[in-house]
């Protein structure tokens, strides 16, 4: 099955741009998502890239795709303090989602 | 209704019990999936229905665990002989089709601790 790696923790200062890595397993995903948590709250979509593509621009979201390493990013911009969660990466494939353990994003004022 | 909804939000059963837990997903979404998420970690796929049919039940992790949807929308999630080891948060999604060209909406989650 498919493995998604991630760091546990990033820390960012407030304004600074903050970049969270994942890397996975299963090349034959065909979409890879980026999912948000905020304590006590649901799952939130934040942005998806389709596996074609190598760049996808979202306002302040930036996804970055290697497709031959099997590494994605997403860089926020600007940082700022409601961007305080738990990011989560999940590659689609095999008609289902597969989570990372996800990265907790602290901002620094 | 607007979302995925799950009830009940929170349970607190004794270990050994029998609970059950419901998700009603998106009208008119086919694809239903549950997760569950233990402290600290992501969520974990458990199983898929596409329409009334378990399409992938690879992750219920024994045969305690049942999953239904007789009706191809409301599911219900089964556990039987509850373990201390079955607190988590389950997580209940639905989406339009399976393909992952259309975004999978999740409830707010079904909170789960056995005493």
């Amino acid at each position: 099955g498919e493995d998604v790696e991630q760091s546990l923790f990033l820390s960012v200062r407030e304004g600074d741009s903050s970049v969270i890595n994942c890397t996975y397993t299963d090349s034959s995903s065909t979409y890879l998502y980026w999912y948000k948590q905020e304590p006590g709250a649901g799952l939130q979509l934040l942005t998806y890239i389709f596996s074609n593509m190598d760049m996808k621009q979202d306002q302040r979201l930036t996804v970055l795709l290697n497709k031959k390493d099997k590494h994605l990013s997403l860089r926020i911009a600007d940082t700022q303090t409601g961007d305080s969660a738990i990011y989560f990466c999940a590659p689609f494939g095999n008609e289902k989602l597969t989570f990372g353990t996800g990265t907790r994003l602290t901002i620094i004022p | 209704g607007a979302g995925v909804s799950q009830t009940p939000s929170n349970k607190v059963t004794e270990k050994g019990k029998y609970v059950e837990l419901r998700c009603d997903p998106i009208s008119g979404h086919t694809a239903l999936y549950w997760y569950r998420q233990s402290l600290g970690q992501g969520p974990e796929f458990l199983i898929y229905f596409q329409g009334t049919g378990a399409a992938d039940d690879s992750g219920l992790p024994n045969d305690r665990f049942f999953a239904v949807r007789p009706e191809g929308s409301v599911s219900t999630l089964k556990i039987q002989r509850t373990e201390r080891g079955d607190s988590a948060v389950y997580l209940c999604a639905s989406s339009l089709t399976p393909t992952g060209n259309t975004e999978a909406f999740f409830g707010q989650g079904t909170r789960l601790t056995v005493v």
